[in-house]
């Protein structure tokens, strides 16, 4: 069954430096997707992306989050300057045709700062 | 109010019971309502969607939803140890493909042998 691969499955970072979390979505998807679970919280929204470009945004994602897909397979989520607050396991999912058909959420990236 | 809302539990029940998992959202307007499976340290798994009023069923598992309440429910079954996990409900928000899946807190579910 298709996958949505993440890299890395864990991260530790120093407070202040900048993380690429990478994300390999179904080939065939259009839709692609960044989500967030702090630990012992629910999942959270940070962005969706379609046609090369951002279709929606949350209050989380602001000036220090940025995303890409650089080239036909990857989708990466880069934070410039990490907070500790950025500490949280960081899904990327992708979607055939849209968030009406639920998505596939890849493994994971758990992200600590320090 | 919380925009997606489910107890959080733990709900316990026997092995071979039916155990009921209730949502409820805000947004009218929502159109596509999800059940995922999340075991403690993996990602979420989509388990169900349901898209009109009434009953759905796949196996063990039945949603229901009910628009005019703000309500979607997943039965399961004959339930397992194997089920036991964190339920979360998802909800989509804005337009069918450029819109967002708002998820509720999760329910986690504990099947006793």
């Amino acid at each position: 069954e298709p996958e949505v691969t993440q890299t890395p499955s864990h991260q530790v970072t120093q407070m202040g430096q900048e993380v690429i979390l990478r994300c390999v979505p179904i080939s065939n998807h259009l839709y692609f997707y960044w989500y967030r679970q702090i630990l012992g919280q629910k999942v959270e929204f940070l962005v969706s992306f379609y046609n090369n470009e951002i279709s929606e945004k949350s209050e989380i994602f602001d000036d220090q989050f940025s995303v890409e897909r650089p080239d036909g397979s990857n989708f990466t989520l880069k934070i410039r300057s990490t907070k500790l607050e950025d500490s949280a396991m960081y899904f990327c999912a992708s979607s055939e045709q849209g968030v009406a058909y639920g998505y596939t959420f890849g493994s994971g990236t758990r992200l600590t700062v320090v | 109010q919380k925009e997606v809302e489910q107890n959080s539990g733990p709900l316990s029940v026997p092995e071979g019971a039916i155990a009921s998992l209730n949502c409820t959202y805000s947004d009218r307007v929502s159109q596509s309502f999800f059940w995922y499976r999340q075991y403690s340290g993996k990602s979420p798994e989509l388990i169900m969607s349901i898209y009109s009023n009434g009953d759905k069923e796949d196996g063990r598992f039945t949603a229901q939803l009910n628009k005019a309440s703000q309500y979607v429910s997943l039965l399961i079954r004959d339930s397992q140890p194997s089920d036991s996990a964190t339920y979360l409900c998802a909800v989509n928000k804005g337009s069918n493909q450029g819109g967002k899946l708002i998820f509720g807190q999760g329910t986690e579910l504990s099947v006793k042998p």
